[in-house]
């Protein structure tokens, strides 16, 4: 399977916990984004890189929240002291930079779902 | 900022009905995604639109885009209950590259 790849698929945690969540990308795309999805609602943009360099972070992304991508390769997004509003489904996606149609598509992993108690 | 409008919100349909679900923004933008998303899955692209009055078509579905008017359409034709899912219209922000998405379309499509 060649496709954007998350890890783990269900996080359950305690209040005040950290965890850390992992994405790896289609292995020829150089960018990656991370959204959170709560229900009924659209992905909301949290942070992308090209390569190994953040490029942009929302204001929804706290200073609990941190994301990483040391090789340019896969990617950590890491939550400190989780509280029960960062309950959400949290996607990763990969794509091309924007040279051409066909490789503008950003392409969605499968997501990992945190809830936190 | 860059905001992004769909409605309906939900709507539910016959099968080998007509409709159309309608995504607005409000700032200019080089480029729309339509998303389809199944329950407690990911997203999946159907359409990527870049110039004004594009137009593609995958089997029932078939999207357009009016940079001048800042709509985009996707229109389901003849629809069959193996498209019921969530649709997601999201809009690339210039000079930038995230993308912002809408709240989303729920289709239910009764037998």
């Amino acid at each position: 399977d060649t496709g954007v790849s998350q890890d783990p698929r269900h996080k359950i945690t305690k209040r005040g916990q950290n965890v850390t969540f992992r994405c790896d990308p289609i292995s020829e795309h150089n960018r990656l984004y991370w959204y959170r999805q709560t229900l009924g609602q659209g992905p909301e943009f949290l942070t992308y890189f090209q390569n190994e360099a953040q490029l942009e972070k929302s204001r929804l992304l706290s200073d609990r929240f941190s994301a990483e991508r040391p090789k340019g390769s896969f990617s950590t997004l890491e939550i400190q002291r989780t509280e029960q509003g960062d309950s959400a489904m949290y996607l990763c996606a990969s794509s091309f930079p924007r040279v051409a149609e066909i490789t503008d598509t950003q392409y969605f992993g499968p997501g990992t779902r945190l809830t936190v108690l | 900022e860059l905001k992004v409008e769909q409605n309906p919100l939900f709507l539910s349909m016959q099968e080998g009905k007509n409709y159309t679900i309608y995504c607005n923004y409000s700032t200019t933008s080089d480029r729309l995604y339509w998303y389809r998303q199944d329950p407690g899955k990911s997203l999946e692209s159907l359409f990527v639109l870049l110039s004004n009055g594009a137009v593609k078509q995958e089997g029932r579905l078939m999207a357009s885009l009016d940079t001048k008017a800042r709509l985009s359409t996707l229109h389901i034709t003849a629809a069959v209950h193996d498209l019921s899912a969530t649709y997601f219209c999201a809009v690339g922000a210039n000079r930038d590259d995230k993308i912002i998405f809408g709240k989303g379309t729920r289709l239910h499509i009764l037998p």
